[in-house]
């Protein structure tokens, strides 16, 4: 079965501090995107990073990054230098397939997080 | 901001009546896909559209249906509404043949309330 697990339901990071959120994937196909994904209040689910199942390294934009262990199926998200605006809800998701399939995602339960100053 | 605009933003049905919902992609995106997120959970993936036609549909009922027009928008419609079907919807666009990471991009959605 195709699932994403994260297991922490919420975390709280002082504000300047990293923070490490969780995730781990399950799928038979060789060939998967992972994703995370930020959700403020306002419910617009903003793209964070990407990692493919074939890149060699792991992905990172700015202040983020992905930690992506394939042997043991897990895709953290490492963010540095938490800011006030971090705050949110967080969710790890997964593409398994081809391109016809760029518009179906597997989400996990998503994890919130709080800044604290 | 994404581009991806949902309407209406907000409201309120009762069960029994019929729903529709309105996305509208980001410019050269090909594919509409919609996602229920109920909540405290994470998006379920309801169907995909391409080319006007839907090519891809996770678990959910017949009364759950869609279209895509020429222009790439989209509608989500649901009949006989159950207590149940009270969520987000979310409306993401993306484009096939696109960048390898193949983004979606979403919209802020639209909460239903099923009374």
């Amino acid at each position: 079965a195709q699932k994403i697990t994260q297991t922490q339901p919420g975390m709280f990071v002082q504000e300047k501090e990293a923070v490490t959120l969780d995730c781990t994937y399950d799928t038979s196909d060789p060939s998967y995107g992972l994703f995370w994904y930020k959700q403020p209040s306002s419910g617009e689910m903003i793209f964070l990073i990407y990692q493919g199942s074939y890149d060699q390294q792991n992905a990172t934009e700015g202040r983020y990054s992905l930690n992506f262990q394939k042997a043991r199926k897990s895709a953290n998200l490492v963010i540095s230098a938490s800011q006030l605006g971090d705050s949110a809800m967080y969710f790890c998701a997964m593409r398994v397939g081809g391109s016809s399939n760029t518009g179906k995602l597997i989400f996990g339960q998503g994890t919130t997080l709080q800044v604290k100053p | 901001e994404t581009g991806v605009t949902q309407s209406p933003t907000h409201l309120i049905k009762t069960r029994g009546q019929q729903v529709t919902l309105r996305c509208s992609s980001q410019s050269g995106h090909n594919t509409v896909s919609w996602y229920q997120q109920a909540l405290g959970q994470g998006p379920q993936f309801i169907f995909q559209y391409y080319r006007e036609e839907e090519n891809g549909r996770g678990n959910f009922p017949p009364r759950f249906s869609g279209l895509q027009f020429p222009n790439y928008s989209s509608e989500l419609n649901v009949n006989a509404l159950e207590l149940d079907d009270s969520a987000l919807y979310l409306c993401a666009s993306s484009l096939v043949g696109g960048a390898v990471t193949g983004e979606l991009f979403f919209g802020e959605g639209s909460r239903l309330t099923v009374l």
